[in-house]
């Protein structure tokens, strides 16, 4: 079974400038898929950026950008110039290609200080 | 406007009875989802469906039930036999050709056992 580990629970910080939350995933499996999901206080899960595993070149959403490292089965998540509205948990999330049941970290929850 | 809707948005349940969450979606997507979410668990599947009339346990089936019905439709039963029911309950869905792109989310539903 895959399993996905975020191993910061809580991060903070300063409103403008960069953070970078971690994840790991464990697999066997070549070709999936891997994503980073938004929960704002409204509790509506949001996605935020998707990455294809046989794609090498990392996807850019606006601030949000990964660095996907296939080899280390590495999935951090960057956000630059943070915003108030940036503040939510934070879920990273693994699929397995051609199997469309996802799996979930147990999230990080991001704070964002004014 | 396309979505999936979850009703209600609380529901308390006293010890000993079964009850339903329902899940609805316009969206014309085969696959639907239930997941479970616990404060620092993450999100956990509970079942899923890929088809009308077709359905598969996930990670954390026991004590609960599902149907599928009608393609837009995937209700979820709390039974009696889960012992720790309170929880926040999410139901997904997602085009099975293209669930790699991620699942539309419902706004969730809150389990309370009184």
């Amino acid at each position: 079974a895959q399993t996905v580990t975020q191993s910061q629970p809580e991060m903070s910080v300063q409103e403008a400038e960069t953070v970078t939350l971690s994840c790991t995933y464990d697999t066997s499996e070549n070709n999936y898929y891997l994503f980073w999901y938004k929960q704002p206080p409204s509790r509506q899960m949001i996605l935020v950026i998707r990455q294809e595993a046989y794609k090498q070149q990392n996807a850019t959403e606006n601030r949000f950008s990964v660095n996907f490292q296939k080899a280390a089965k590495s999935f951090s998540l960057k956000i630059s110039d943070s915003q108030l509205g940036d503040t939510a948990m934070y879920f990273c999330a693994f699929m397995r290609y051609n199997n469309n049941d996802m799996r979930f970290g147990a999230g990080t929850r991001l704070t964002v200080k004014p | 406007d396309g979505g999936i809707t979850q009703s209600p948005k609380y529901l308390f349940r006293k010890e000993g009875q079964n009850v339903t969450l329902s899940c609805e979606q316009n969206l014309n997507h085969d696959a639907m989802y239930w997941y479970r979410q616990d404060p620092g668990q993450g999100l956990r599947l509970i079942y899923y469906s890929q088809i009308v009339n077709d359905f598969q346990k996930g990670d954390i089936a026991e004590g609960y039930s599902v149907s599928r019905e009608k393609k837009e439709s995937f209700p979820l039963t709390v039974t009696s036999a889960q012992k720790n029911p309170t929880a926040f309950y999410l139901c997904a869905s997602s085009s099975v050709e293209a669930g790699h792109y991620g699942y539309t989310f419902g706004s969730g539903t809150r389990l309370t056992v009184v």
